[in-house]
């Protein structure tokens, strides 16, 4: 039972395009959601997040926007960059105080074309 | 700085041996996780810990186990290693409290053969 999906395994956008990256997830109990980047032969770097009374965080390049009627978000890059292509994992985090898990998505691939 | 770290980097093993992979965190977080990754499955949670002598199963805990003796390391034990094991394994830590983000290790490259 896969509670955080990405339904897109790739995405291919030109340098210097908007890249918009989707998630969708089925537990309205997540109260915080997460985008981490990940290189080749590197473990997952914190990107951007945003807290479940928001819809929407902007950070530079990247904003997250959270739809929780329809349990979706979105990361936007834009513009986008060479230096971005890497996966992209959504995850949604379960945090209880002391007790915080993180579940993540199956990812999406993204690669900028110069 | 604090930091994550996992080893070895790279491990090649046989089928059937017993295999530990060491996690050592010194961010001083209590919650701490291993996942491994494959093609098509993203990331997925093996066994986590939330504190010092409590540890708990994630979606794909049959084959490993954790032990938790103090709050720094979380080392992941296969048993008995299967081909099926053979995945890139990452360990993680968050801080207690609200909205934090995790850590990651470098990842461990396991193969079973």
């Amino acid at each position: 039972d896969q509670q955080v999906k990405q339904n897109s395994p790739s995405l291919s956008v030109q340098e210097g395009r908007i890249s918009i990256l989707n998630c969708d997830y089925t537990n309205s109990m997540f109260d915080y959601f997460l985008w981490y980047k990940k290189y080749p032969a590197e473990g997952p770097t914190f990107l951007i997040s945003i807290s479940s009374i928001k819809d929407k965080n902007e950070d530079g390049r990247f904003t997250v926007f959270l739809n929780k009627s329809a349990k979706h978000l979105s990361l936007h890059i834009v513009p986008s960059q060479p230096g971005d292509s890497a996966v992209y994992f959504c995850a949604a985090g379960e945090y209880g105080g002391a007790t915080n898990k993180l579940i993540f998505g199956t990812g999406t691939l993204l690669a900028v074309q110069p | 700085d604090a930091e994550i770290t996992q080893s070895p980097r790279h491990k090649i093993t046989e089928t059937g041996r017993q295999v530990t992979l060491a996690c050592h965190q010194t961010w001083n977080h209590n919650n701490m996780f291993w996942y491994r990754q494959d093609l098509g499955h993203g990331l997925r949670l093996i066994h986590y810990s939330y504190g010092v002598h409590d540890t708990n199963k994630g979606e794909v805990s049959d084959g490993y186990s954790v032990s938790r003796s103090n709050t720094e390391d979380l080392p992941l034990t296969l048993e008995s290693a299967a081909s099926s094991q053979t995945s890139v394994y990452f360990c993680a830590s968050i801080d207690s409290g609200a909205n934090t983000e995790a850590f990651f290790g470098q990842g461990t490259r396991l193969t079973v053969v």
